[in-house]
């Protein structure tokens, strides 16, 4: 199976500053198959991204993504205070679909 | 509005049963494959199962292969997953989950919609 590993696994912020999340696979993922998903506490994901660049249905612009083969990126170009959470890798071009272990996202 | 609502979880010992429910609303049901995912506490998500629209052909992980069986009832829109000889490390919340595409390709998409979750406890 495909194992994907996000960095950083936590990630200090403020609000209005510009963040990267990084999502790499340890083959490459078939026809740019990766998706991110935003969680809150208490909450289920929410799928943000999916087709490593395409935002989902509601998904401001200021979410953006892309990437190919093993590596990605999750950027969030002005942070709001609901943007801190914790996000998730999820590739599903390849069974079984795996997700990454997470990075939060804190102020 | 679409709406994913799981039942069923709760305190099992190991070796136990437990049969989770997912009661899908607002989009048709009949034409998405649907999925369980599981999140342990403090850990990723970890897909469990898969069943398609067309023809309820059904995959699993590795993990639970043999164990559970995912199954649904297009005519009262809900999807099961039984879970037998339960295990401490099945232990974490269950999400209903909805592919995104449908057709033949089902499989190969991310989940668009997720239930709330319940909570799976398996522990003496």
């Amino acid at each position: 199976e495909i194992v994907l590993t996000q960095s950083p696994g936590t990630l200090f912020m403020s609000p209005g500053e510009r963040a990267t999340l990084s999502c790499r696979a340890s083959r490459s993922v078939s026809i740019s198959s990766l998706a991110w998903y935003q969680q809150k506490l208490g909450q289920a994901p929410r799928l943000l991204i999916y087709g490593a660049s395409r935002r989902a249905t509601g998904i401001p612009d200021r979410f953006s993504a892309g990437g190919s083969g093993t590596d990605f990126t999750l950027t969030v170009s002005r942070l709001e205070p609901e943007d801190f959470a914790v996000y998730f890798c999820q590739q599903y071009g390849s069974s079984p679909p795996t997700f990454g272990q997470g990075t939060k996202l804190e102020f | 509005e679409v709406q994913l609502v799981e039942s069923g979880g709760g305190l099992v010992q190991p070796g136990g049963s437990l049969r989770l429910s997912c009661a899908a609303s607002g989009f048709t049901f009949s034409s998405y494959g649907m999925g369980w995912v599981r999140q342990a506490p403090g850990k990723g998500p970890e897909w469990v199962s898969g069943i398609s629209h067309r023809d309820a052909s059904t995959n699993y992980a590795d993990s639970v292969r043999g164990r559970f069986t995912i199954s649904r009832d297009n005519s009262k829109k809900t999807l099961f997953l039984q879970m037998n000889s339960l295990r401490v490390e099945d232990t974490a919340v269950y999400y209903c989950a909805k592919y995104g595409g449908s057709g033949f390709t089902w499989v190969l998409n991310p989940f668009d919609m997720w239930g709330q979750g319940t909570l799976v406890s398996v522990s003496s």
